[in-house]
């Protein structure tokens, strides 16, 4: 079975700064994709950035970009000039190809410092 | 905002009674999930609905049912509710029929609280 797993459950950033979130997963697909989802205090869960596991270039989105290290199954966020709006938590995610489901991990709870 | 709605925000129940979740999806969105998020957890798989069938399932009893209407609405039902059924249940919207992956959008979710 997938699993995904995140060892950090809070973090703290200064604004302006930058911070980096950890993500290892596990499994034996060689079709994936991997994905950051953000989920601010009772709002709506809303994707951040999304990696497709067959691109050996990281995905960026703006100040958002992962280091994806396949052979590590690794895959971190990087927050870049971090930005009061960036508080929330952030599940990194798993989808197997052909699946219906994506496998969350725990989370972990990012806080910006003004 | 997803386009992705949920009813109602807030519900307590008690134990041994049945509930029922609604969503509404995004129009032109052929598939909803639903995932149950306990506090401190991630979202886990309940099951998903393809065109108003169950079409995959997580490892959840035959006590959670779920339904999907034609005009873009679903039902979560839930018997005979435990303790443990208090969480976070979200819905997410989607399209399939395509390969690779099928963007899913979250709704805010409904906060279920077993007593």
């Amino acid at each position: 079975a997938q699993t995904v797993t995140q060892s950090q459950p809070e973090m703290s950033v200064q604004e302006a700064e930058t911070v980096t979130l950890s993500c290892t997963y596990d499994t034996s697909e060689s079709d994936y994709y991997l994905f950051w989802y953000k989920q601010p205090p009772s709002r709506q869960m809303i994707l951040v950035i999304r990696q497709e596991a067959y691109k050996q270039q990281n995905a960026t989105e703006n100040r958002f970009s992962v280091n994806f290290q396949k052979a590590a199954k690794s895959f971190s966020l990087k927050i870049s000039d971090s930005q009061l709006g960036d508080a929330a938590m952030y599940f990194c995610a798993y989808f197997a190809g052909g699946s219906e489901k994506l496998v969350f991990g725990k989370g972990t709870k990012l806080t910006v410092n003004p | 905002e997803t386009g992705v709605t949920q009813s109602p925000t807030h519900l307590i129940k008690t134990r041994g009674q049945q509930v029922t979740l609604r969503c509404s999806s995004q129009s032109g969105h052929n598939t909803v999930s639903w995932y149950q998020q306990a506090l401190g957890q991630g979202p886990q798989f309940i099951f998903q609905y393809y065109r108003e069938e169950e079409n995959g399932r997580g490892n959840f009893p035959p006590r959670f049912s779920g339904l999907q209407f034609p005009n873009y609405s679903s039902e979560l039902n839930v018997n005979a509710l435990e303790l443990d059924d208090s969480a976070l249940y979200l819905c997410a919207s989607g399209t399939s029929g395509h390969q690779g992956y099928n963007e899913q959008f979250f709704g805010p979710g409904t906060r279920l609280t077993v007593l």
